[in-house]
């Protein structure tokens, strides 16, 4: 089974910075990855799919990059509302699997 | 609008069994792979189960695979799971999702029905 890798565990950030989020494939997953954003109590949101493409109504300021087992989420200007835990999952297969999320915090 | 309701959660003991239903409204139902998709109490999202459009095909997490069935009515647009030999650790929050070809990854997403596993 293809493992999902993310860094870091935890990312403590501002309103107006640029983060970054790692996820690594065990192996090639070609471009199928996405990216999903969760708040407490909610169903996860689907923000990046095909490792760069922005999923319908997501701003602009997310974007994703990468291809084969390395991948990045990035947030270009944190905004209140972006606070909540950031999960990659590979659809190379149909096993699909999940990392083990990023927890963004103030 | 695609909506998707679960239904069917509650406690169960160890070693019982529980059948989820998801009732999905507002697409063509046999058009799109559905899936199941747990979170266990402040844990991260697990993949559990995936079924093809026609229901011919079905694929299973290594953790639930000989213990849940996935299954599809189309006609009633409701995707089913059916769980036995229950365990402490398949408490969770379980959503039923949809794929969709554009993405082809899981785009919706219901709201999730808690079963827990306990004595």
């Amino acid at each position: 089974d293809i493992q999902m890798t993310q860094s870091p565990y935890t990312l403590s950030a501002s309103v107006g910075d640029r983060v970054t989020i790692t996820c690594r494939a065990s192996q090639s997953i070609s471009s199928w990855l996405a990216w999903y954003q969760q708040k407490p109590g909610k169903a996860p949101n689907l923000l990046i799919y095909k490792a760069s493409s922005l999923q319908s109504g997501v701003p602009s300021r997310f974007s994703g990059s990468g291809s084969g087992t390395e991948f990045t989420l990035t947030i270009s200007s944190l905004q209140p509302e972006d606070f909540a835990t950031y999960y990659c999952q590979q659809y190379n297969s149909y096993s699909y699997t999940f990392g083990q999320g990023t927890k963004l915090e103030i | 609008e695609v909506q998707l309701l679960e239904s069917g959660g509650g406690s169960v003991q160890p070693g019982g069994s529980l059948r989820l239903s998801c009732a999905a409204s507002g697409s063509t139902f046999s058009s799109h792979a559905m899936n199941w998709v747990r979170q266990g109490p402040g844990k991260g999202l697990e993949w559990v189960s995936t079924i093809t459009g026609g229901g011919d095909t079905t694929y299973y997490a290594d953790s639930v695979r000989g213990r849940f069935t996935i299954s599809r009515d189309n006609s009633k647009n409701t995707l089913y799971l059916q769980m036995s030999g229950l365990r402490a650790e398949d408490t969770a929050v379980y959503y039923c999702a949809r794929v969709t070809a554009a993405a082809g990854t899981i785009v919706y997403w219901g709201q999730g029905t808690l079963v827990t596993v306990s004595s």
